[in-house]
């Protein structure tokens, strides 16, 4: 089954670097997946695909501030020079044959 | 600019009915499949169901098989989704959100801002 798992929160100083992981169940590690930011109160923006090589290709009007890689099963969302407006949920998806998968979500807070 | 429009939440008892519609604009309707998308609240996203660029083939989450119907018409450039039987766990905002070209539905490369579907008594 596949099932993405991400940690419930993060914080980092404004100014600093966090990494978000979302893993992959097992098995599954030849999938993309793609990030996506949901500021309080607003809908969901898309924020970037990444690869099982670690490309990542983002979106349109998304900061290089954004990127992405990949280990294994893991696929990271990395936010440099972390501002304020860029404390939100951040989740992970993926795809299969007929159906869409989310992970539970990662919280960054900025200190 | 591209943007997708959600309307038709509302508050409904338990066993009611409710149709939402998403509004695409900025984009060639008819080239993409398009989904779905709840968050209970407090909670996080869950896809609900998608369907293909001519609406031949649409697929759902087991929780709502038999009670939701994903439908679109691309001659009215809308997308929506019946919703029959509503309980409360179906309480969430509902996002219309876009999902690629290709064969497959794949990344959400655009979301609406939502509608907030209250199932109670």
């Amino acid at each position: 089954q596949l099932v993405l798992t991400q940690s419930p929160s993060t914080s980092a100083s404004l100014g600093a670097s966090v990494k978000v992981t979302c893993t992959l169940s097992s098995g599954h590690h030849t999938y993309a997946i793609a990030w996506h930011q949901q500021q309080p109160k607003k809908g969901p923006r898309y924020l970037m695909i990444v690869n099982p090589d670690g490309r990542h290709s983002r979106g349109d009007g998304v900061p290089d501030r954004f990127s992405g890689s990949s280990s294994g099963t893991e696929r990271y969302l990395t936010i440099s020079s972390l501002q304020s407006e860029d404390e939100a949920d951040y989740y992970c998806q993926t795809w299969g044959t007929g159906f869409q998968v989310f992970g539970g979500g990662t919280r960054v807070t900025v200190l | 600019e591209t943007q997708l429009v959600e309307s038709g939440g509302d508050l409904v008892q338990p066993g009611g009915s409710l149709r939402l519609s998403c509004a695409p604009s900025g984009f060639t309707f008819n080239e993409y499949w398009m989904s779905w998308v709840r968050q209970a609240p407090g909670k996080g996203l869950e896809w609900v169901a998608n369907i293909n660029q001519d609406g031949s083939e649409k697929h759902y989450v087991d929780s709502v098989k038999g009670r939701f119907t994903i439908s679109r018409d691309n001659t009215k450039n809308s997308l929506y989704l019946q919703m029959d039987s509503l309980r409360a766990e179906d309480t969430a905002v509902f996002f219309c959100a876009r999902g690629g070209q290709g064969k497959y539905c794949t990344v959400f490369d655009r979301w609406g801002q939502g509608t907030l579907v209250a199932v109670s008594s």
